[in-house]
C-alpha cells in the first residue's frame, strides 16, 4: 500500500515561476490537505478539500490555487513563486480525524 | 479557534531518563487528540491518539499521553528514552464536524538525547 505519495520530493524555482505539486492517496479517504511546515512554526495548513471537486482555504492560502477533480489526488499550485514560499510541503489525507501524511517536497525559490 | 500549545522548543534528556513533553489545546468541543513525531528529512509518523474512553493511551514506541480536561492538556511521556528518539514532536487537536475537520498542530518539540 502506497497510502499518501506527493510528487516531487524537491524542487527549486526561481521568482515569478509556477509550478504543480502533486500529492496522490489510495486509502478511499474524502479528506485532503496541504500544510507547509517551517521552522519553529509547525505545520500551518494552506488549503484542504473535503470531497471530489470541493476545496477550503487553511490558515494560509494566500499565493497558492487547489484542485480536487479526482478523490485520489489533490494538486497544489503556486501560480507566481516567492521567496517566502521557500517551505516544505506535506499532503495529508484524513479518515476519522487521523492524518496519512507523504513524505514531503523541499521546495526553495529564489 | 482551534489552538495547541506547545511550549517547550527545545527539550534535552540522558539516555534512559524520563521523558515529559507538554500539549495544551484550546477547542470547543470534546476533541480528538494526536501526538505525531518527525525525524529528520522525514513525514509525519503518528505515536498515539486520543478520541475517547480512557484517558491514558498507549502509543508506539513505549510512548503514553494522559488527556486531562480540566486542564486542556495532552502530556506525552516516556519512562526511558532511546538514543532512536531524538526528533521532533507534535501535538495536534482536530474533529469532525464543520470547521473542525482539520487537524491544528503545535509548533513541535525538539527531543536531544544525550548519551
Amino acid at each position: 500500500n502506497a497510502g499518501v505519495t506527493q510528487t516531487p520530493k524537491f524542487r527549486v524555482l526561481k521568482t515569478g515561476q509556477s509550478m504543480t505539486l502533486l500529492c496522490a492517496q489510495d486509502m478511499n479517504h474524502e479528506y485532503m490537505y496541504w500544510y507547509r511546515q517551517d521552522p519553529g512554526m509547525g505545520l500551518r495548513l494552506i488549503h484542504y478539500s473535503v470531497g471530489e471537486g470541493t476545496t477550503a482555504k487553511g490558515e494560509v492560502p494566500d499565493g497558492y490555487n487547489v484542485s480536487r477533480l479526482k478523490k485520489q489526488n489533490f494538486l497544489l499550485g503556486l501560480e507566481s513563486a516567492a521567496p517566502s514560499q521557500t517551505s516544505v510541503y506535506f499532503c495529508a489525507s484524513i479518515a476519522l480525524g487521523e492524518a496519512f501524511f507523504g513524505q514531503g517536497t523541499r521546495l526553495t525559490v529564489v | 479557534a482551534q489552538s495547541v500549545t506547545q511550549p517547550d522548543i527545545h527539550i534535552t534528556v540522558s539516555e534512559g531518563a524520563s521523558l515529559e513533553l507538554r500539549c495544551n489545546y484550546s477547542y470547543g468541543a470534546t476533541p480528538y487528540l494526536f501526538w505525531y513525531v518527525q525525524s529528520p528529512g522525514q513525514g509525519l509518523q503518528l505515536l498515539l491518539k486520543y478520541f475517547s474512553g480512557d484517558t491514558l493511551v498507549q502509543g508506539i514506541k513505549g510512548f503514553e499521553a494522559e488527556f486531562k480536561r480540566s486542564q486542556s492538556s495532552f502530556n506525552l511521556r516516556k519512562p526511558s528514552v532511546h538514543w532512536s528518539d531524538a526528533a521532533e514532536y507534535f501535538c495536534a487537536v482536530g474533529g469532525l464536524s464543520g470547521s473542525a475537520r482539520q487537524l491544528t498542530f503545535g509548533s513541535g518539540t525538539q527531543l536531544t538525547v544525550l548519551p
